[in-house]
């Protein structure tokens, strides 16, 4: 099955710093790679999201970007705000057409912006 | 909508006791994901239902667990016996699958401690 790596476990950045998290996957199968924040008792919830045919995509201030050859993404957030503060998970999986899939998580990235 | 929507928040139980966790999927969606979040191992799938029916339960440590999704408006996920190592947190997810969209929404979890 599908394993998903993520690095680093912890992140400390100054506000206005840039932050980058960064995931590798197994399974060349897998052509979804979605970004979720987990904010202190609250579940996960979906900032940004690739698929396999494009290389980059940007919101705002945050960026994501894929190498499908060396299976690896990442998630870029500059301008970082104290707001940002959370927990990030990668994800990967097969969706093809109206049929879904079965997400696997990377273990997460506690991120902290100081002020 | 109001999102989805788990209870209780949080449980207490002693060992052995039957625990059962309560979710209501966003109305529409037609895939309920059941995850449970621990330090150790992250965030990991124990089972996903497709309308209604179980798809893949190949996440789901033992047969003290079970879920059931009645209806494409609830689904329960039962422990019994609960053990201490059951503690964690749990999240119901639901999403809408389609061509392009593949988001899924996450409730707020059930903390689940077994003492």
């Amino acid at each position: 099955g599908e394993n998903v790596e993520q690095h680093p476990s912890t992140l400390s950045v100054q506000e206005g710093d840039s932050a980058v998290i960064k995931c590798t996957y197994s399974d060349s199968a897998s052509n979804y790679f979605p970004w979720y924040k987990q904010e202190l008792g609250k579940g996960p919830q979906l900032i940004i999201d690739i698929r396999s045919n494009v290389g980059e995509k940007k919101d705002q201030r945050i960026a994501v970007t894929l190498n499908k050859t060396a299976k690896h993404f990442s998630l870029h957030i500059t301008e970082t705000q104290p707001e940002d503060s959370a927990v990030y998970f990668c994800a990967a999986s097969i969706h093809s057409g109206g049929s879904n899939y079965k997400l696997t998580f990377g273990k997460g990235t506690l991120l902290t912006v100081n002020p | 909508d109001a999102g989805v929507i788990q209870s209780p928040r949080h449980e207490v139980t002693e060992m052995g006791q039957e625990v059962t966790l309560r979710c209501k999927p966003i109305s529409g969606h037609d895939y309920l994901f059941w995850y449970r979040q621990t330090m150790m191992r992250g965030l990991e799938l124990l089972i996903y239902f497709n309308n209604n029916v179980p798809i893949d339960d190949s996440g789901m440590p033992e047969d003290r667990f079970s879920a059931k999704m009645p209806n494409a408006s609830f689904s329960t996920l039962k422990i019994q016996p609960s053990e201490p190592r059951d503690s964690a947190v749990y999240f119901c997810a639901s999403s809408l699958s389609t061509a392009m969209n593949t988001e899924a929404f996450f409730g707020q979890g059930t903390r689940l401690t077994v003492v």
